[in-house]
């Protein structure tokens, strides 16, 4: 069964960082793209970052380049999202989101429970 | 980007059927492939992946649920609607990058 768990959320002033993590199992994680959604309260659902199968190519929303990190541990089986920089913009709900696609498929074929980030001074 | 254009609700009795449709800002398909995707999302719960490539039941999901459509538009059918359907459903698009949503659209009962 696949599983995605992701942690790290929390209450965060303006201009600090956060780190989220996501752990995976259930699946051959180094076979498959791996991306961030995220889903402002009561809104709709954004799509934030998503990182190839070993790591060596990101790509993000053009409104969190240069403050969001997307990285993963294929020996962990773990995804992260950096975040850095934080604006009350970024409050959402993170969620992991497993791509179906060994090169990319852009679309969602698990997700995690999610993990929510506030930011608020 | 890809702007994605749903309803924002739609009202249905239990049993029978709705649709649901996403219009994009403009062609999501690209030779055979129809790049457009469905979600449901229940309150509290994360998304649910139920058709993929406009047409493609995704794994586990009620043989009730369709998708059709091609270039510009597109939908989601549940025929019949059943109480466990109540939630939101959201459109997604891979044509272009980014990967965009829909604003989703509310299943209600009448």
């Amino acid at each position: 069964e696949v599983q995605l768990v992701e942690s790290g959320g929390g209450l965060v002033q303006p201009g600090r960082s956060l780190k989220l993590s996501c752990a995976a199992s259930g699946f051959t994680y180094s076979n498959y793209v791996m991306a961030w959604v995220r889903q402002a309260p009561t809104k709709g659902l954004e799509w934030v970052a998503s990182i190839s199968t070993g790591g060596g190519n990101t790509y993000y929303r053009d409104s969190v380049k240069g403050r969001f990190t997307i990285s993963r541990d294929n020996a962990k089986n773990t995804l992260y999202l950096q975040i850095d920089s934080l604006r009350s913009e970024d409050t959402a709900t993170y969620y992991c989101a497993k791509d179906p696609g060994i090169t990319g498929a852009d679309y969602f074929d698990y997700w995690g429970q999610g993990v929510m980030v506030t930011v608020s001074s | 980007d890809i702007v994605l254009t749903q309803s924002p609700a739609l009202a249905v009795s239990l049993g029978q059927r709705a649709t649901i449709s996403c219009r994009a800002s403009q062609s999501v398909s690209i030779s055979r492939y129809n790049l457009m995707h469905w979600y449901q999302q229940k309150p509290g719960q994360q998304p649910k992946l139920l058709i993929y490539r406009a047409s493609n039941l995704a794994s586990g999901i009620p043989a009730r649920f369709s998708g059709s459509g091609s270039g510009t538009d597109f939908t989601l059918t549940i025929n019949p609607v059943q109480a466990d359907d109540i939630a939101t459903y959201y459109c997604q698009q891979s044509r272009e990058s980014p990967p965009t949503f829909g604003g989703g659209t509310k299943l209600e009962l009448k």
